[in-house]
């Protein structure tokens, strides 16, 4: 069971240019979301995921794009990227609601560079 | 919308002492969860403990035990014993709970330093 797996561990890219975070979890957990962690802040949540085919927008949305075809993955994609967006990217699943185990498990994070 | 506060940035705390971070958060909602979370020099985030709003009882995981007092609106972190690989930034967080999923809402974190 590897849990939340996220690649890649570390990227630098150049204003302007596109990539897409990968983030797989093989717990069947049907919820899914993003963060981001600058320095001094926490967390904050930029795209979630109740299962797939469904998407909605978190705290810091914009310059971010996602899909869920699958329930096992939710990759994150950066539209054109910006040295704002210069951060620690953290995917997370937990299982549905209702369960009493809502409880979000973090994937290693990507650290993303953007010159 | 609901915010979590973290007042202490820093502490640091001698081996086998024992210490307490602080943790207040703002709401209007009944049923939740509190969390704290452990973010080592590698960047993972553990998961330390889990509290449910409506359970009067504190939570304990080993070493680590919470004082949670929901009319205050308080959830502070008790570390006893405190180790070197307690080092660490600890994030306290509030899971606001929806019909289909939930949201996570972080502090800004506490620099937790065990000195030998």
């Amino acid at each position: 069971n590897a849990g939340v797996t996220q690649t890649p561990k570390f990227q630098v890219l150049k204003t302007g240019q596109s990539m897409t975070l990968q983030c797989a979890q093989d717990m069947n957990h049907e919820y899914m979301s993003w963060y981001r962690q600058d320095p001094g802040m926490g967390l904050r949540l930029i795209h979630y995921s109740v299962g797939a085919g469904i998407t909605d927008q978190g705290e810091v949305p914009n310059g971010y794009n996602v899909s869920r075809s699958t329930t096992e993955d939710f990759p994150l994609r950066l539209l054109s990227a910006a040295p704002s967006q210069t951060s620690v990217y953290f995917c997370a699943s937990s299982p549905r609601a209702g369960t009493g185990q809502e409880t979000q498990y973090f994937g290693p994070g990507t650290r993303l560079l953007v010159l | 919308a609901q915010t979590v506060t973290q007042s202490q940035p820093e502490m640091s705390v001698q081996e086998a002492e024992t210490v307490t971070l602080s943790c207040t958060y703002d709401t209007s909602e009944n049923n939740y969860y509190l969390f704290w979370y452990k973010q080592p020099p590698s960047r993972q985030m553990i998961l330390v403990i889990r509290q449910e709003a409506y359970k009067q009882q504190n939570a304990t995981e080993n070493r680590f035990s919470v004082n949670f007092q929901k009319a205050a609106k308080s959830f502070s972190l008790k570390i006893s014993d405190s180790q070197l690989g307690d080092t660490a930034m600890y994030f306290c967080a509030f899971m606001k709970l929806m019909e289909y999923g939930n949201k996570l809402v972080f502090g800004a974190g506490t620099i937790l330093r065990v000195k030998s």
